[in-house]
């Protein structure tokens, strides 16, 4: 069984630009949770989305943006990018998304310039 | 401070030798706990899953839950030089779906 994907695995940007992250989640599974690591603020919760809704939002800028399809595929948007948004960007699946196992991906590293 | 806190480490052993991982938390809110580990350029990896307060042994991992004094931990047993990587405690509470609040890790070598 294939786990998470994403894609880009390397993103480079300058500030200003607008940056779209992808991830397919575990076959079957209908929750897909995004998260921000970065080597000073740690693993942050940015949002999770179910049967193509956002269920849950952590505290980030309205920058910060994402979507999902109904095969459960999810995009993460970032607009105007900042210097600060530089981080290894996850994506996260489980089955219902009512705080079960989460499985991660490999991520996409960002670097704003 | 943080809501969940995590010693930094890196914590380093010999192989062979029992590691043992430990995070507190202040959120009382929180009924499940687990423990990732991540190798350097790589996703989360999940170890173990726990519910509420008690242990779980899986294979040559142990996980431990007391609620009361707020305070989980993981142990390796007979550690492996392929265990060096960082761990990380994750919580979240019953309403909060897959919003979890990491610890920031612990960085572990084990030295052949």
């Amino acid at each position: 069984k294939a786990g998470v994907t994403q894609t880009p695995r390397y993103l480079i940007k300058t500030r200003g630009q607008q940056v779209t992250l992808s991830c397919s989640p575990i076959s079957g599974h209908r929750s897909v949770s995004w998260y921000q690591q970065t080597p000073g603020q740690g693993l942050q919760f940015l949002f999770e989305y179910f049967s193509e809704t956002q269920r849950n939002k952590g505290n980030f800028p309205g920058r910060f943006s994402g979507r999902q399809f109904s095969n459960s595929r999810s995009e993460m948007n970032v607009s105007t990018l900042e210097l600060g948004d530089s981080a290894l960007y996850l994506c996260a699946s489980s089955l219902e998304g009512g705080s079960e196992k989460l499985f991660f991906g490999s991520g996409t590293q960002l670097s704003v310039l | 401070q943080k809501e969940v806190e995590q010693d930094p480490g890196p914590l380093s052993v010999p192989e062979g030798a029992i590691v043992s991982l430990n995070c507190t938390y202040s959120n009382s809110a929180f009924q499940y706990f687990m423990w990732y580990r991540q190798y350097s350029r790589k996703g989360p990896e999940l170890l173990m899953y726990t519910y509420s307060s008690g242990n779980k042994e899986d294979g040559r991992f142990t996980a431990q839950v007391d609620k009361s004094s707020k305070y989980i931990s993981l142990f390796i047993r007979d550690s492996q030089p392929s265990d060096s990587a960082t761990y990380l405690c994750a919580m979240s509470a019953k309403a909060a779906g897959n919003k979890l609040t990491f610890g920031g890790g612990t960085r572990v070598l084990v030295k052949p």
